[in-house]
C-alpha cells in the first residue's frame, strides 16, 4: 500500500514549456486535490476532483489543466509554464465520508 | 468564506518546553478541524482532529480542543522534542460544496536540544 505518490519529484521548466504532473492513489479515494504550497501562504488549492470523470476549480485554478480518467490517478498540466507557477505542489486524496486528507510527498517545480 | 487564523512563527523553543499554537476560525455551520504537521522535505500527515464542539483530539502527546464559543482550536505539547520540529498548520472543514480543507498559513517550530 503506496498511500498517494507524486511524479516528479523535481522539475525545472523554463517559461512556456509545458509540463504533467502525475498523482496517484491506491486506496480506491473517492475525492482528490491539487494544491501549491508557496511560503507564507500556506496551501491553497488549484483544483479538486469528486470522482472518475469529473473536475472543478478550486481557489487558484489559472494557468493549469487537470484531468481524472481514471479514479486512482489525477493529472495536473501547464500549458505554458510561468514563473509565478514556482511552487512545491501537493496531491491529496480521501474518502467521501471523511474530512481525512492524505498527501503525497509534493513536487518541487522551477519555472525559469 | 470560512477562513482559519493561526499564529505563524517562526518560533524556536528548547526541548521540554511548553507549546502553544493559537488557531481561530471564521465558518457557518459546525465544521470539522484539524491540525496537520509538515516534517522537513514531506508532505503533510494528519496530526489530530475533532469533529465537534468540546471534543479533544490527542496524538503524540498534541491535543487541541474545539472551542464552538471562542471558535478555537489551539494545539498544546507539555514538552516538545527536537522530533517535533516540523511546520504546523490548522484546518478545517469545508462545506460548501467541494468538502474542501481551508487551511492556515502554517507555523515553522525548532526545537533546539
Amino acid at each position: 500500500n503506496a498511500g498517494v505518490t507524486q511524479t516528479p519529484k523535481f522539475r525545472v521548466l523554463k517559461t512556456g514549456q509545458s509540463m504533467t504532473l502525475l498523482c496517484a492513489q491506491d486506496m480506491n479515494h473517492e475525492y482528490m486535490y491539487w494544491y501549491r504550497q508557496d511560503p507564507g501562504m500556506g496551501l491553497r488549492l488549484i483544483h479538486y476532483s469528486v470522482g472518475e470523470g469529473t473536475t472543478a476549480k478550486g481557489e487558484v485554478p489559472d494557468g493549469y489543466n487537470v484531468s481524472r480518467l481514471k479514479k486512482q490517478n489525477f493529472l495536473l498540466g501547464l500549458e505554458s509554464a510561468a514563473p509565478s507557477q514556482t511552487s512545491v505542489y501537493f496531491c491529496a486524496s480521501r474518502l467521501s465520508q471523511s474530512y481525512e486528507q492524505y498527501f503525497g510527498p509534493g513536487t518541487r517545480l522551477t519555472v525559469t | 468564506g470560512n477562513s482559519v487564523t493561526q499564529m505563524e512563527g517562526p518560533v524556536t523553543l528548547s526541548e521540554e518546553a511548553f507549546l502553544t499554537i493559537n488557531c481561530t476560525y471564521t465558518a457557518t455551520g459546525y465544521p470539522s478541524l484539524f491540525w496537520y504537521v509538515q516534517y522537513p522535505g514531506e508532505g503533510l500527515q494528519l496530526l489530530l482532529k475533532a469533529t465537534k464542539a468540546d471534543d479533544k483530539g490527542s496524538n503524540k502527546g498534541f491535543e487541541a480542543t474545539y472551542r464552538k464559543e471562542t471558535t478555537s482550536f489551539h494545539l498544546e505539547k507539555g514538552s516538545v522534542q527536537v522530533s517535533d520540529s516540523a511546520v504546523y498548520f490548522c484546518a478545517l472543514g469545508d462545506q460548501g460544496g467541494s468538502e474542501k480543507l481551508v487551511f492556515g498559513k502554517g507555523m515553522k517550530l525548532t526545537v533546539n536540544p
